[in-house]
């Protein structure tokens, strides 16, 4: 079985700083994998996702992820995060022959202060 | 172009009561699914139907069931409501069912209560 670990349930963090989610994943089988923002009160909006190629993977808003297989993870990073990013990330992943069944990890909470 | 709509927005039902909460996918779109969400909790995968068949579902009792329409909107029932059936229910739609890895989008949701 496929399972996603978000060990971070909060993050706050200053305007204009960095910030890095974590991501960690376990499967047997290869997946494709996901990152989705929720603002309050909202549906799932993709960030971005790996699917094959490069492991480095660029998204809307300014954020990207790094796949690494061999730690199994797939951190979120911004370089410079606005109050507007305020919300709860998930990441996902998927088995490639059903990638219609997203598992979800918990979630994040970037909590940003000016 | 119009997301991936539902309603209700918002309901309360009663313990043991039955709802149904709608959905339509992107134009186009012709696979949906549905996930419940728990407070504080990561969405949690329900049903998936492909060309108004059912292509997948998850680890949930037999109150919950889907149907998917010709025009490829999608109806999620629940009977017999619990106190934990209390979530918010996203509907999902992509183009392609399958394998390909292609992006789903998500609706607002819908707020359930039961009390």
């Amino acid at each position: 079985a496929q399972s996603v670990t978000q060990l971070d349930s909060q993050v706050p963090v200053f305007e204009e700083a960095p910030v890095e989610l974590r991501c960690n994943y376990s499967s047997s089988v290869s997946v494709y994998l996901f990152w989705y923002v929720q603002y309050p009160n909202q549906g799932l909006q993709l960030l971005l996702k790996y699917l094959s190629g490069s492991t480095l993977v660029k998204g809307i808003n300014g954020f990207e992820a790094e796949f690494n297989k061999s730690q199994t993870s797939f951190h979120l990073r911004k370089p410079s995060v606005h109050i507007s990013d305020t919300a709860e990330y998930f990441c996902a992943v998927s088995l490639m022959d059903s990638s219609y069944k997203l598992i979800f990890g918990s979630g994040t909470r970037l909590l940003v202060r000016p | 172009d119009a997301g991936v709509t539902q309603s209700p927005t918002h309901l309360i039902k009663t313990r043991g009561q039955q709802v149904t909460l709608r959905c339509s996918p992107i134009s186009g779109h012709k696979s949906v699914s549905w996930y419940q969400q728990v407070l504080g909790q990561g969405p949690q995968f329900i049903f998936q139907y492909y060309e108004k068949e059912e292509r997948g579902r998850g680890n949930f009792p037999d109150r919950f069931s889907a149907r998917q329409f010709p025009n490829y909107s999608s109806e999620l029932n629940v009977n017999a409501l619990l106190l934990g059936d209390s979530a918010l229910y996203l509907c999902a739609s992509s183009l392609l069912g399958g394998r390909s890895g292609n992006t789903i989008y998500f609706g607002e949701g819908s707020w359930l209560t039961v009390v």
